[in-house]
């Protein structure tokens, strides 16, 4: 079955705690992208990696890190130095990075602090 | 400033019946524009994607048309489902040299439709 798989599904988060979303993917694809949506806004990129060993900062990449050791997984930490962290978070994935290519994306993972 | 606004923020209609959903924006320089289904809960699905040369694209009970001159999209459903309630997303996408091409993102529109 194909595609891509966030874990987990539900995530709660204590003060001062750094968590980590898993984002795997299956397609061989080279770009992975991390996304934020909060409720009525349009999603925001938080970081995006074109290649294995290479990632770059979005528009929103303070608080977060990540890292592309293999080219199928690209996990978000979310440190205590988010200081909003609850969101729906969202990875995706594409062949490349230019032009027409599709962005598919997993089920997403619901961030809530406790 | 390079926005994407979408209209209305929300829809209900009845099984069976048609609508359109509204994008215009303001990102360039234009590549393409998608059109993305996000069911409650889920990962956004791509519909369709059309480039500067492209004004219409069927999926289906979907038809999205784009005027690059006006810079406004639309995406008209037919015959309506309850499957098709969910939040549809505009998405635009901008050409920067050789880097990314940057995807700016509408807040959706929510359409629910009744039995």
């Amino acid at each position: 079955d194909g595609g891509i798989t966030q874990s987990p599904k539900y995530l709660f988060r204590k003060e001062g705690q750094n968590v980590t979303l898993s984002c795997e993917q299956n397609l061989n694809h080279d770009a992975m992208y991390w996304y934020r949506q909060d409720p009525g806004q349009g999603l925001r990129l938080i970081y995006y990696s074109q290649i294995v060993n290479d990632f770059q900062k979005g528009d929103i990449a303070e608080g977060y890190s990540v890292s592309r050791e293999k080219k199928e997984s690209f996990p978000l930490t979310v440190t205590s130095a988010q200081k909003n962290p609850t969101a729906f978070y969202l990875c995706a994935s594409s062949i490349g990075w230019r032009g027409k290519n599709i962005q598919y994306f997993g089920a997403g993972t619901r961030l809530s602090v406790l | 400033k390079n926005q994407v606004e979408q209209s209305p923020q929300s829809l209900i209609i009845l099984e069976g019946k048609n609508c359109t959903l509204q994008c215009n924006y303001t990102v360039s320089p234009f590549s393409n524009l998608r059109w993305y289904k996000q069911d409650t809960g889920r990962g956004p699905v791509s519909l369709t994607i059309m480039t500067f040369s492209e004004n219409t694209k069927s999926n289906g009970r979907y038809t999205a048309t784009l005027d690059a001159d006006t810079k406004q999209s639309s995406l008209h459903i037919t015959a309506s489902q309850l499957s098709d309630s969910a939040s549809y997303i505009c998405v635009v996408s901008a050409q920067r040299g050789s880097t990314l091409g940057r995807l700016y993102f509408g807040r959706g529109t929510q359409l629910t439709v009744w039995p």
